[in-house]
């Protein structure tokens, strides 16, 4: 079975510092692994995906995630925090099929202070 | 990218009653669709996947008397909360995979609550 684990469910960072939200996988097959966005009473839009080319991954609004296979880690990260990226993010992994359902994390409240 | 839309966007009803939520892909054919719950400050947890043409499959711990799963048509999914209690009440979200392997898309959700 696949499971991720999100290490803290609230993360604070002052605006213009470094993010960095934190996610570990179990996988008994090379998984492929999904950082999502999700803004209050919105749905999903994803920020990027890992799927076995290359181990950094760039995604959108200038986030990007690098696949460690030795640490079995995939942690997301932006230079640069902006008031704009106060959200939920969900890190989630499925096993790279194209109809198979995707396994999410608990998720992380990122808080952007001024 | 392709567009997933749920219908309606929330929905309030009261204590008993059904509530179908609609899930569809405007611009491509899902054989598959996928429904999540998502309880306040949660995450997303897998209920059940939908296929066209046969029956749902369902996540351990979920009613399937209770949360019925129609895939009518490539396009088209539906989830109906038969005698809804205030306890399911919740953000409902489908997803439909894309034509490439790991390309999944999301509904925006359906705010349900029970009165």
């Amino acid at each position: 079975a696949q499971s991720v684990t999100q290490l803290g469910s609230h993360v604070s960072v002052s605006e213009g510092a470094l993010v960095l939200l934190r996610c570990n996988y179990s996988s008994s097959v090379p998984p492929y692994l999904f950082w999502y966005v999700q803004y209050p009473n919105q749905g999903l839009q994803l920020l990027l995906k890992y799927t076995s080319a290359a181990t950094l991954v760039k995604g959108i609004n200038g986030f990007e995630a690098e696949f460690k296979k030795s640490e079995t880690s995939f942690h997301l990260t932006k230079p640069s925090a902006h008031m704009s990226d106060a959200a939920e993010y969900f890190c989630a992994v499925s096993e790279g099929k194209r109809d198979d359902k995707i396994i999410f994390g608990k998720g992380t409240r990122l808080h952007i202070l001024p | 990218g392709a567009v997933v839309s749920q219908h309606p966007s929330r929905v309030i009803c009261k204590s008993g009653t059904s509530v179908k939520i609609e899930c569809r892909s405007l611009d491509f054919q899902a054989t598959t669709m996928f429904w999540y719950r998502q309880f306040p400050k949660q995450s997303l947890m897998l209920m059940a996947t939908s296929n066209e043409g046969s029956k749902a499959t369902y996540e351990q711990g979920v009613e399937k008397d209770k949360f019925l799963i129609n895939h009518a048509s490539l396009t088209l999914s539906t989830l109906t909360v038969t005698s809804a209690h205030p306890e399911d009440s919740s953000f409902y979200i489908c997803s439909a995979p894309g034509l490439w392997a790991n390309e999944q898309f999301f509904g925006p959700g359906t705010r349900l609550t029970v009165l």
